[in-house]
């Protein structure tokens, strides 16, 4: 049973400064995701990272995978305001690849 | 563009209802999803389907049971809610598995409360 473990659970921050979350997964994975989450609102895909290696980045946020660590990362450059939302991390794996295990979340907020 | 939608955002409703969420999505995706979201357990899936009137369990079904009778419409339905049912209801929808990804798309959640 995959299972997916985030830190860290809330994260405060200044505008300004840079910092990474933490995805540990148990077992083997096929594909690692980051979602983000506003307040009120829907998940909102990311990123997919495919392979060991894999590397993603778009704007101030950048996903990265190591399979043999079994450990993803999202680091966050030069954190904005706009930034502040909670971030999930999940993954799947052979045999049941329609279904998604969750992290329990990182709740970021980034203050003025 | 993706449109996953619930068909409450808020419901309140006493102990013992029979209670049903409603999610439609029209992307003709073949898979859809119920979870619950709380705080500092993150999303927990109830069920899934991945067709019409096919259902599979996730990791906490108790107490629930789902409907999927057409492909666009799954339904998550609490037979007696019990107060430990008050969440946040998250639900998703998702392609087959093609071209490696598997992105599910996500309903804005229904906020229940059980009294």
């Amino acid at each position: 049973e995959l299972k997916v473990e985030q830190n860290p659970l809330f994260l405060s921050m200044q505008e300004g400064k840079n910092y990474t979350i933490y995805c540990n997964y148990s077992t083997t994975s096929d594909r690692l995701y980051w979602y983000r989450q506003d307040p009120g609102k829907s998940l909102e895909s990311l990123f997919v990272l495919l392979s060991n290696g894999a590397v993603k980045q778009e704007g101030r946020l950048m996903a990265s995978l190591d399979t043999k660590a079994r450990l993803s990362t999202l680091h966050i450059t030069a954190a904005v305001h706009d930034l502040s939302a909670t971030y999930f991390c999940a993954g799947d794996y052979t045999g049941t690849a329609s279904k998604l295990t969750f992290g329990t979340g990182t709740r970021l907020q980034v203050t003025l | 563009d993706v449109k996953v939608t619930q068909s409450s955002r808020y419901l309140v409703k006493r102990t013992g209802e029979k209670v049903f969420l409603e999610c439609v999505q029209d992307m003709d995706h073949e898979n859809m999803f119920w979870y619950r979201q709380d705080p500092g357990l993150g999303l927990r899936l109830i069920y899934f389907s991945y067709d019409v009137k096919m259902k599979e369990k996730g990791d906490i079904p108790e107490g629930y049971s789902v409907s999927r009778e057409k492909k666009e419409r799954f339904s998550l339905i609490l037979e007696s809610a019990s107060t430990n049912q008050t969440s946040m209801y998250l639900c998703a929808s998702s392609p087959p598995l093609t071209g490696a990804k598997n992105i599910q798309y996500f309903g804005a959640g229904t906020r229940l409360s059980v009294l």
